[in-house]
């Protein structure tokens, strides 16, 4: 099975609003509502950002929100903070105990 | 304070073996799954293998099927990855996982800090 696709890169002013894409097929995210979405600043450990789809895990702001329609899953980061630049990575369960992960999008705030 | 501290990196040559392990501490290891999860250098992540709270269920990707084998002392509060006939493409962070739960777990609310493997000769 192939990684999810993201955008290599995604870019906003600080107040702004950013919207990072995850598209796989509906053998994984189209066909569970077990999408995740983790950031990571460089030289750092990933951090849950995001868990079945659209939940927050406590300490996450409410800027950060998830959603999906058909096999397109999307993370929005409302509100811009320079503190958000990192690199942002969808997964998804893909059936028969499988986990896929997004190739990684650099958020950067210009 | 949930913690995990992975070890046992290192440079292995092609057809090696390397055993990690990570130590965890701050909750109840045996009621969360544990999973291990790489980045190879400038790279994305990629999920390895997961392993039930019980220990009784593993889960490999397919292309660590059959060459690691993932296992976990409740005892302890360890996981650990025995990875064999190492190759030049499972060069990568390796980093030890929380599941969000005890079965399956398709995310993962903490993480530790990685531990290289490098396979060259």
């Amino acid at each position: 099975q192939s990684a999810l696709t993201q955008p290599p890169s995604a870019s906003g002013s600080p107040g702004q609003s950013v919207t990072i894409s995850c598209t796989g097929t509906s053998s994984d995210v189209g066909g569970y509502k077990y999408v995740s979405w983790y950031q990571q600043h460089p030289g750092k450990a990933p951090k849950l950002m995001i868990y079945e789809v659209s939940k927050r895990p406590s300490g996450v702001p409410e800027r950060f929100s998830g959603s999906k329609s058909g096999n397109t899953a999307s993370l929005t980061v409302s509100g811009l903070q320079a503190e958000d630049e990192a690199d942002y990575y969808c997964s998804s369960y893909a059936g028969s105990n499988n986990l896929l992960f997004g190739g990684g999008t650099k958020l950067t705030v210009v | 304070e949930v913690q995990l501290l992975e070890s046992g990196g290192g440079l292995v040559q092609p057809g090696g073996s390397l055993r990690l392990s990570c130590a965890a501490s701050g909750f109840t290891f045996s009621s969360c799954a544990m999973s291990w999860v790489r980045q190879a250098p400038g790279k994305g992540l990629e999920w390895v293998s997961l392993i039930s709270g019980s220990g009784g269920s593993t889960y490999y990707a397919d292309s660590m099927k059959g060459r690691f084998t993932i296992s976990r002392d409740n005892s302890k509060n360890t996981l650990s990855l025995q990875m064999n006939s190492l190759r030049a493409e499972d060069t990568a962070v390796y980093y030890c996982a929380k599941g969000v739960s005890s079965g399956w777990s398709d995310s993962f609310d903490y993480w530790g800090q990685g531990t290289l493997v490098t396979v060259s000769s």
